[in-house]
């Protein structure tokens, strides 16, 4: 596999439900971040980890937990989340942290019930 | 007012026009700028960066100015395949992880 993966695609999840969103890059980089797309809104920047660091963390609710076990997976752990929380979740990821040009994956499109 | 600003359109241009966008940036400090383009229901992907001295890749043609804080996408002879969001991303000193637009929408017709 190329680029940067994503799983699931699509998730549908109860406020109750604990999940996870999982991202995978095969680009050999050392940076990579999470963001939130709603509708109608710009891409909001939530986490970013540079060699398994968090160095950013952008006021994200703890109902949202990232983490990064080494520089190529990326989860999302969710929790009690809130209908207004659906969203599309693409992780990128860029060579060095801030470095030029990211690689979207396709993102998951996360509906919360 | 808001970091990055965008018309958000959508344009709605025939085949073969030539149309513009523009993305404001209010932060004087900004030093990288990229435009992206997103189709329906995919992610993001990096389209051009967009130098000081401008830059040209086939039709597409970005560029920046300084003074008034903003950078330009044209687009000449638009292609149906052209029709998507387009966002800007615009980086300033220190992280440089940039901040994004909230995209601008292109609808070409035949």
């Amino acid at each position: 596999e190329t680029g940067v993966t994503q799983t699931p695609r699509h998730l549908v999840m109860g406020m109750t439900n604990k999940k996870s969103l999982k991202c995978e890059q095969h680009l050999g980089h050392n940076a990579m971040y999470w963001y939130k797309q709603s509708a109608k809104k710009p891409l909001e920047l939530m986490f970013v980890y540079s060699l398994e660091e968090r160095v950013e963390n952008n006021s994200v609710p703890s109902r949202f937990s990232p983490e990064c076990p080494n520089s190529s997976h990326l989860f999302l752990h969710l929790h009690t989340l809130q209908p207004e929380d659906s969203a599309l979740y693409l992780c990128a990821s860029t060579a060095v942290a801030g470095g030029y040009g990211y690689t979207f994956g396709s993102g998951t499109r996360l509906t919360v019930v | 007012r808001k970091e990055v600003e965008q018309d958000p359109g959508p344009f709605n241009v025939p085949e073969g026009a030539t149309v513009a966008f523009n993305c404001t940036y209010s932060n004087s400090a900004s030093q990288s700028f990229f435009w992206y383009r997103q189709d329906c229901r995919k992610e993001p992907k990096l389209l051009m960066s967009v130098y000081s001295s401008g830059n040209e890749d086939g039709r597409f043609t970005a560029q920046l100015n300084r003074a008034s804080q903003y950078i330009s996408l044209l687009i000449r002879d638009s292609k149906l395949s052209d029709s998507a969001t387009y966002l800007c991303a615009v980086a300033s000193g220190g992280s440089y992880i940039p901040t994004f637009g909230r995209g601008t929408s292109l609808i070409v017709h035949p």
